[in-house]
């Protein structure tokens, strides 16, 4: 059980807005600590997408935008398209259990 | 290119070691931190563990401290996770990551090694 909450599954048709959320607590987002963002493909490893809230890595289109309010972080995807179908996963850092922490995935489908 | 590279994964059985290395290329390794990440397939990430640059700020996941220990030797650019009483739950695919210079995100992942325990 991740101490950052994210929804199991959220879908939308191609071109549609989505966001997929990251919740937390005091000892992680709420503390301040960074929250980054995950892509992750089907028998691949990870990829950055996102860091420090809202930083798009490089190479990363501008329809992917990233958020904080209080003790949770949001990644949007706008323009949905087929190829955004993956898993996407939240990652900061945890004062309480003095070590980093990923959220507990959000696996993304285009309708 | 930036490249790390893991190796070491296999069959083990409870109670064994085995030692996980990573290797690194195209980029100056001393300049990074590095992570080991695992994941169970179909299943979530699991942060393992942290060392900084200079083999400071060393952190472990709960379920893995006292058993698991991070090195890394800069003159071969490469990482080590050493595995000690493994059990059962130990099993997955573990990733190697480079931290960013700008940010405390890993922005570079390898394609990950897989560990099997059983007996």
């Amino acid at each position: 059980q991740s101490v950052l909450t994210q929804p199991p599954s959220v879908s939308g048709a191609p071109g549609q807005r989505i966001t997929v959320s990251c919740t937390g607590s005091s000892s992680n987002i709420g503390a301040g600590y960074d929250v980054h963002w995950y892509r992750q493909l089907p028998g691949t490893a990870p990829k950055l997408l996102i860091y420090d809230y809202s930083r798009r890595a490089s190479g990363i289109p501008d329809r992917f935008s990233g958020s904080k309010s209080d003790t949770s972080a949001s990644l949007a995807i706008t323009g949905l398209q087929v190829e955004d179908e993956a898993d996407y996963y939240c990652h900061s850092y945890d004062s309480g259990l003095n070590g980093h922490v990923f959220g507990s995935g959000t696996k993304v489908t285009v309708l | 290119e930036v490249k790390v590279v893991e190796s070491g994964g296999g069959l083990v059985q409870p109670g064994r070691s085995l030692r996980l290395s990573c290797v690194a290329s195209g980029f100056t390794f001393d300049d990074h931190a590095m992570h080991w990440v695992r994941q169970v397939p179909g299943k979530g990430l699991e942060w393992v563990s942290h060392i900084g640059w200079d083999s400071e700020n060393i952190e472990y996941a709960e379920s893995v401290k006292g058993r698991f220990t991070v090195s890394r030797d800069n003159a071969k650019n490469t990482l080590y996770l050493r595995m000690d009483s493994l059990r059962n739950e130990d099993t997955g695919i573990y990733y190697c990551g480079r931290v960013s210079v700008f940010a405390t995100a890993i922005d570079h992942w390898g394609q990950g090694t897989r560990v099997t325990v059983s007996s």
